[in-house]
């Protein structure tokens, strides 16, 4: 069974410019998150989505980012512009949809690494 | 909110050494308690975790987490490290109906053979 990606593993943009990540979640999977690790500091939630719905963005930092998942697959995360403090690792997660389901493990993808200069 | 809390942040170890890592959350209701690993060049995957029952967990690659409720901590424990242990670990917490994960800032290991 394929496991979380995410695309590009790396992305190195200028201030304000726009980058879009890209997470395939594990297949059937109905939950996907978003989370942030800004310098060394704590991986932070940025967004839920169940299926194609938004269930909690109120990690989200500002408007300049904005997640979609249409069709309840695959998500992207843009950033327009970008600022030099979005710089970081952005993780993806997902985990399936289960009673309970606070209780769920959330499988990881490899993370992309966002520079901006 | 919750809050999540561990206390080392860089522990150098030689092999066969035992690991204690801490972990102390808060958090008002029910709590879920998890354990993650980094090992260097992978994505983190989980190594444990608990939400009921027994409060001492069992994990993969021969870890286990106590969870102490008056203490609110969950600690993560090895009794005899490997240099494979070296990695970075982190605590996260998530409780009742609320899926996002708070995380710990990370305790990174160092084994060395």
């Amino acid at each position: 069974e394929a496991g979380v990606t995410q695309f590009p593993s790396h992305s190195v943009i200028e201030k304000g410019q726009t980058v879009t990540l890209r997470c395939d979640p594990i297949s059937g999977h109905d939950n996907l998150y978003w989370y942030r690790r800004v310098m060394g500091k704590e991986i932070k939630f940025l967004l839920h989505f169940v299926k194609e719905s938004k269930q909690d963005e109120s990690g989200m930092p500002n408007n300049r980012f904005l997640a979609e998942r249409t069709g309840g697959t695959y998500s992207t995360l843009k950033v327009q512009p970008a600022e030099l403090e979005d710089s970081g690792v952005y993780f993806c997660a997902s985990s399936q949809d289960q009673a309970g389901a606070s209780t769920d493990t959330q499988y990881f993808g490899p993370g992309t690494r966002l520079t901006v200069l | 909110a919750q809050s999540v809390s561990q206390h080392n942040h860089h522990v150098i170890l030689s092999e066969a050494a035992s690991l204690e890592l801490g972990c102390n959350y808060s958090y008002g209701g029910t709590v879920n308690l998890f354990w993650y690993v980094q090992y260097p060049g992978q994505h983190l995957q989980l190594l444990l975790k608990y939400f009921s029952g027994d409060p001492l967990v069992k994990g993969i690659k021969g870890f286990e987490a106590e969870f102490i409720k008056s203490k609110f901590s969950f600690n993560l424990r090895k009794p005899s490290v490997q240099w494979s242990d070296t990695a970075e670990y982190f605590c996260a917490v998530n409780g009742g109906n609320d899926y996002k994960l708070s995380f710990g800032a990370g305790t990174t290991v160092t084994v060395r053979a």
